[in-house]
C-alpha cells in the first residue's frame, strides 16, 4: 500500500544550528511529493513540492528538499534554524490518484527551537 | 482574497447531536478536500470534490456526508455525532488534481461529549 512515513515524531535543535527532518514514501513509481508547515491553532502551509526534475528543490523560508529515488526518500533541510521556525511539518505524497489529489500524509514531526 | 475559509472555528456537540462544518473558497478552484487531524495520525482524507455535483468517499468517510451545489462551497455534515469525531477538521482546495499544492483553510476544532 503507498504510505509516507515521518520517523521522527519530536525534535529539538538550537537556535542556528542545521536541521533535517525525514521522509520516506512507498509508491510504485515516483510521487509528486510535498512539505507543509503548520503553525499552532493555523492551517497547512506549502513549503515545497517536487514533481519531476532536479531533485534539490528549494522552498520558502530558507527550507529545501532532497530526493532521493534510491532511498525513497525526500528530507527536508535548512541551514540554519530560526526561533520563528518552532511548528509541525508534514510531509506529503500522492500518484495514482487518478488526478484525483489525494495526498497521503505522513504522521508529521514537531520541531522544537531552544534559544 | 479569503483563500479557503472555514466556519466555525470551534464547537462542542453532544453525542447524537448532528450539525454542518461549512468550508468556502473564492480561488475557483476545482477540486475540494475535507481531512481529519488526529494527534500523531497526521491527515486523513474524508470526502474529496473534484468538481461541482462531483463527490467521492476518502479514507475515512463514515459518520460523515458531503455536498458540492457550487464550486465554492463544500460542506461537511455529521449526522449523529460520536465521540470518535472529535478532532481537528481541515479543508483544502485546488486548481486541479496531483501537481497542484492544496490550499488549507484555518480549521475547526470539534469535540464531542
Amino acid at each position: 500500500a503507498q504510505s509516507v512515513t515521518q520517523p521522527d515524531i519530536h525534535i529539538t535543535v538550537s537556535e542556528g544550528a542545521s536541521l533535517e527532518l525525514r521522509c520516506n514514501y512507498s509508491y510504485g513509481a515516483t510521487p509528486y511529493l510535498f512539505w507543509y508547515v503548520q503553525s499552532p491553532g493555523q492551517g497547512l502551509q506549502l513549503l515545497l513540492k517536487y514533481f519531476s526534475g532536479d531533485t534539490l528543490v528549494q522552498g520558502i523560508k530558507g527550507f529545501e528538499a532532497e530526493f532521493k529515488r534510491s532511498q525513497s526518500s525526500f528530507n527536508l533541510r535548512k541551514p540554519s534554524v530560526h526561533w520563528s521556525d518552532a511548528a509541525e511539518y508534514f510531509c506529503a505524497g500522492v500518484h495514482g490518484s487518478g488526478n484525483t489529489g489525494k495526498l497521503i500524509f505522513g504522521q508529521g514531526t514537531t520541531l522544537q527551537v531552544k534559544p | 482574497n479569503a483563500g479557503v475559509t472555514q466556519t466555525p472555528k470551534f464547537r462542542i456537540l453532544k453525542i447524537g447531536q448532528s450539525m454542518t462544518l461549512q468550508c468556502t473558497q473564492d480561488m475557483n478552484h476545482n477540486y475540494m478536500y475535507w481531512y481529519r487531524q488526529d494527534p500523531g495520525m497526521g491527515l486523513k482524507l474524508i470526502y474529496y470534490s473534484v468538481g461541482a455535483g462531483i463527490t467521492d468517499k476518502g479514507e475515512v468517510p463514515n459518520g460523515y456526508n458531503v455536498s458540492r451545489s457550487t464550486t465554492e462551497d463544500f460542506p461537511l455534515r455529521l449526522e449523529l455525532a460520536a465521540p470518535s469525531q472529535t478532532s481537528v477538521y481541515f479543508c483544502a482546495s485546488s486548481y486541479h488534481g496531483d501537481n497542484q499544492p492544496q490550499h488549507f483553510g484555518d480549521g475547526t476544532r470539534l469535540s464531542i461529549l
